[in-house]
């Protein structure tokens, strides 16, 4: 069966410091793999995704993530966080179609902390 | 952008009641919306498949005759638990997919708690 694990359950950093969660799978075939971030009292929004091509993704607000087929991972990176970087992320992989969409699996999330 | 939104947003029942979650997309067409759970400190669990005009799709170990899930136009879906007891106290979200690009986008979430 499909998995997803988020590797750090908290992270706290200073505003300016460098950011990468990790986030690993397990599905033997092809990925689609997403990043989503939930801001507190906000709803799932989208970062990045990955289908194909480039495996280096760029998404919103400066954060990038690197698709690495031998190790499974989607690893999500930022140079630089911001204190309004603070929320929970989330990785998330594709489990197949239904009605022609993406069915998703979620990792447990991160929750970042940003202090100023 | 595209907008999600659920209702309520929290709830209280007591043991035993049925309690319907709304689901709709603002300014857009959803054909298909999905429903997850999500526990305190964890991820989100998907239950089921809503596609407007057919049976939801439900996965593997989720009751359908406990959650009714009804997609009767493009912009709304319905999911209803039914007889709830407190282990079905939970934090639901809906997602929906935008027709014209594909996009998933997510609604804020429903709290049910069941007394």
């Amino acid at each position: 069966a499909q998995s997803v694990s988020q590797h750090n359950h908290h992270v706290i950093l200073s505003e300016a410091a460098s950011l990468e969660l990790g986030c690993n799978y397990s599905y033997g075939g092809t990925v689609n793999l997403f990043w989503y971030v939930q801001y507190p009292g906000q709803h799932l929004q989208l970062l990045l995704k990955y289908f194909s091509g480039d495996p280096l993704v760029k998404g919103i607000k400066g954060f990038e993530a690197e698709f690495i087929k031998s190790k499974f991972s989607f690893n999500l990176r930022k140079p630089s966080v911001q204190w309004s970087d603070t929320a929970e992320y989330f990785c998330a992989v594709n489990a197949g179609f239904s009605g022609g969409y993406n069915k998703l699996i979620f990792g447990a999330g991160t929750r970042l902390a940003v202090h100023p | 952008g595209a907008v999600v939104s659920q209702h309520p947003s929290w709830v209280i029942c007591k043991s035993g009641t049925s309690v319907k979650i709304e689901c709709r997309s603002l300014d857009f067409q959803a054909t298909t919306m999905f429903w997850y759970r999500q526990f305190p400190k964890q991820s989100l669990m998907l239950m089921a498949t809503s596609n407007e005009g057919s049976k939801a799709t439900y996965e593997q170990g989720v009751e359908k005759d406990k959650f009714l899930i009804n997609h009767a136009s493009l912009t709304l879906s319905t999911l209803t638990v039914t007889s709830a007891h407190p282990e079905d106290s939970s934090f639901y979200i809906c997602s929906a997919v935008d027709a014209a690009n594909y996009e998933q986008y997510f609604g804020p979430g429903t709290r049910l708690t069941v007394t």
